[in-house]
């Protein structure tokens, strides 16, 4: 159990559009899902926290109007990169609570962004 | 705020060697701790947690025990094989919160 899912698992852009990633939780709901990104050989950075029926909650120095994310559901979380740039192109990965237990996160497999 | 630090890589070892990853931490309070592995091209998969001083995690032969003390979480496996090559990630959760620090990987290369 608690298995996480993330679509795509690569995406590739032109600079000035915008993607959207999936994250799902498969067999179990989850309140809230956190949304990370990660550079080349370094370690993850939180960028959001996403919690279902609200606002998100976005660390310092990560801009919302670029980084829009829905938590719609129990199960779905939504990353939009809007107007993407090449320094956008990292490696994304979401994460999610199972509702009631806020000591375990379970990460997706995430997915590679790269915007030419 | 709390931080996580552990030590830098790459760690090459042989298979059947014994491995150690030193993790030490600083936070308030009284977090949780835990290990994520990631594989080439994946996500992060957990592998050990330890949620009080004195507990131990175990997992697919790996070892970690939450020393309050030393405020460290040290990860050891006695005899690595080739698909324990991977990044190691040493974390914390807040004891108030939700939020997940990550420690800055520790790459781990076995080869047989």
């Amino acid at each position: 159990g608690a298995v996480v899912s993330q679509h795509p698992s690569r995406v590739i852009c032109k600079s000035g559009t915008s993607v959207k990633i999936e994250c799902r939780s498969l067999d179990f709901q989850a309140t809230t899902m956190f949304w990370y990104r990660q550079f080349p050989k370094q370690s993850l950075m939180l960028m959001a926290t996403s919690n279902e029926g609200s606002k998100a909650t976005y660390e310092q120095g990560v801009e919302k109007d670029k980084f829009l994310i829905n938590h719609a559901s129990l199960t779905l979380s939504t990353l939009t990169v809007t107007s993407a740039h090449p320094e956008d192109s990292s490696f994304y990965i979401c994460s999610a609570q199972r509702t009631g237990f806020t000591d375990t996160q379970y990460f997706g497999p995430g997915t590679r962004l790269t915007v030419l | 705020g709390d931080s996580v630090t552990q030590m830098e890589g790459p760690v090459t070892l042989s298979e059947e060697a014994f491995l150690t990853i030193n993790c030490t931490y600083t936070a308030t309070g009284y977090p949780s701790l835990f290990w994520y592995v990631q594989y080439p091209g994946e996500g992060l998969q957990l592998l050990l947690k330890a949620t009080k001083a004195d507990d131990k995690g175990s997992n697919k032969g790996f070892e970690a025990t939450y020393r309050k003390e030393t405020t460290s979480f040290h990860l050891e496996k006695g005899s690595v094989q080739v698909s324990d090559s991977a990044v190691y990630f040493c974390a914390l959760l807040e004891a108030a919160g939700n939020k997940l620090t990550f420690g800055g990987g520790t790459r781990v290369l076995v080869k047989p």
